[in-house]
């Protein structure tokens, strides 16, 4: 099956600090999302970007699937942005293939 | 409804006992995803279904899990037997068709086995 990979792992920043979290996977993928994981354990989707860059406020994603990664990019970190951050993937008709995550802690 | 809803939010039970958890997917949302996540792991798939038909169960870990979607709208996931294995967060998703278009969350059921 198709491997995700997330990195970093975790990721400490200072509020207003930017940081590139990055998604590889191992095969031709339909569909990639982003998804941050609250405090509580829902799961937001931010990003659906199966090719190409898309923009919302401070977040920013851009994938290139010839390459097969992903990059989710946080601009002037809140301390509301805490929480897990996800990259999962699919092919046509099957499930999200979910990365490990990571984790990101923002202190002010 | 405006998303997906799960019933309930906890669940606690007794190792042997058999649970049911509810999702109410998007209305008009025709596939239907069920994913299991332990502590400190990303979700992992357990079965799909499109309408009323299961079209992949390849991720339910054993025979003590089954899931239904009769009438192509709400759907049930139950676990007979509990084992303290099982105890995870129970996610559903749907999404409007199913072939590779975007996936919303439900808030999840967290299953605790004792």
């Amino acid at each position: 099956g198709i491997q995700v990979e997330q990195s970093p792992p975790d990721l400490i920043l200072q509020e207003g600090a930017n940081s590139t979290l990055r998604c590889n996977f191992s095969d031709s993928v339909n569909n990639l999302q982003w998804f941050h994981q609250n405090p509580w354990g829902q799961l937001i989707n931010l990003f659906y970007i199966p090719s190409g860059t898309k923009q919302n406020g401070r977040l920013s994603a851009t994938t290139v699937a010839t390459e097969r990664y992903s990059l989710l990019y946080i601009s002037s970190s809140q301390t509301t942005d805490s929480g897990v951050y996800f990259c999962a993937v699919r092919k046509a008709g099957t499930a999200l293939i979910f990365g490990k995550g990571t984790t990101l802690s923002v202190s002010s | 409804g405006a998303g997906v809803s799960q019933s309930p939010r906890y669940k606690v039970a007794k190792r042997g006992q058999d649970v049911a958890l509810r999702c109410d997917p998007i209305s008009g949302h025709v596939s239907l995803f069920w994913y299991q996540q332990a502590l400190g792991q990303g979700p992992e798939f357990l079965t799909y279904f499109q309408n009323e038909a299961q079209l992949d169960k390849s991720g339910l870990p054993s025979d003590r899990f089954f899931a239904e979607r009769p009438e192509g709208s709400v759907s049930t996931l139950k676990i007979q037997r509990t084992q303290q294995e099982d105890s995870a967060v129970y996610l559903c998703a749907s999404s409007l068709t199913g072939a590779i278009d975007e996936q919303f969350f439900g808030p999840g059921t967290r299953l605790t086995v004792l």
